[in-house]
């Protein structure tokens, strides 16, 4: 079955980090544009950061460089690592896959992990 | 950057009726090489991720139901409910991905049963 499930969300203090994964089956991730996407509580659908297929990366303004988006190929999980984090990261973050006919329309989503940052 | 404002915020109907919610983009989507709109609509129920239900503007993805339907050009854009079902109680999401790349998504319009 083709599916995402990310893990590694949870509590963390501002400034902390957190690295949060995303496992696909069914599918290869480095053939495929992967993208993080977050939701704040209550709020809209912000994209974080995209990585291609060719390695090159995209990062949202409200990241950048604080945010690394990978991929391992040989365990075919998406990874996000998150350093100085603020209370404004507190989201839902999603995994998505980009489709085969269009790489920026996000055709298959994880269930998504929930990220806390508070002191 | 392209921005995408959703009309409304939120609106109520009665089961079986037409719902149908507004994107306007700041500036036009239509991709000139394939003379398509570069706009998509995601369903996101409660508690679940987004679902992709239409791009370039009226394409239905695989499996979605036939009263669900995209319209529009330019910059001006719709999604319309021909009969709202009850499993249609949804936050929708019109998503440009015209550029900059990936794009930017509406804020969002909650459809709710009156």
């Amino acid at each position: 079955e083709v599916q995402l499930a990310e893990s590694g969300g949870g509590l963390v203090q501002p400034g902390g980090s957190l690295r949060l994964s995303c496992a696909a089956s069914g599918f290869t991730v480095s053939s495929n544009y992967m993208s993080w996407v977050r939701q704040a509580p209550g709020k809209g659908l912000e994209w974080v950061s995209v990585i291609y297929t060719g390695g090159g990366t995209y990062y949202a303004d409200s990241v950048k460089g604080r945010f690394t988006i990978a991929a391992d190929n040989s365990k075919n999980t998406l990874y996000l690592q998150m350093n100085s984090l603020r209370a404004e990261d507190t989201a839902v973050y999603y995994c998505a896959r980009g489709t085969t006919s269009n790489y920026w329309l996000l055709g298959l989503w994880g269930q998504g992990t929930l990220v806390t940052v508070s002191s | 950057d392209i921005v995408m404002t959703q009309s409304p915020d939120s609106l109520a109907v009665s089961l079986g009726e037409r719902a149908t919610i507004n994107c306007k983009s700041s500036q036009s989507v239509l991709y000139s090489s394939n003379n398509k709109n570069s706009l998509a609509w995601y369903q996101q129920k409660p508690g679940q991720p987004p679902k992709l239900l239409i791009y370039w503007a009226s394409t239905r993805e695989s499996g979605v139901p036939d009263r669900f339907s995209g319209s529009g050009s330019g910059t001006d854009f719709t999604l319309t409910i021909s009969s709202l079902r009850a499993e249609d109680v949804a936050v929708y999401y019109c998503h440009q991905y015209y550029g900059p790349l990936p794009g930017t998504f509406g804020q969002g319009t909650k459809v709710e049963i009156k």
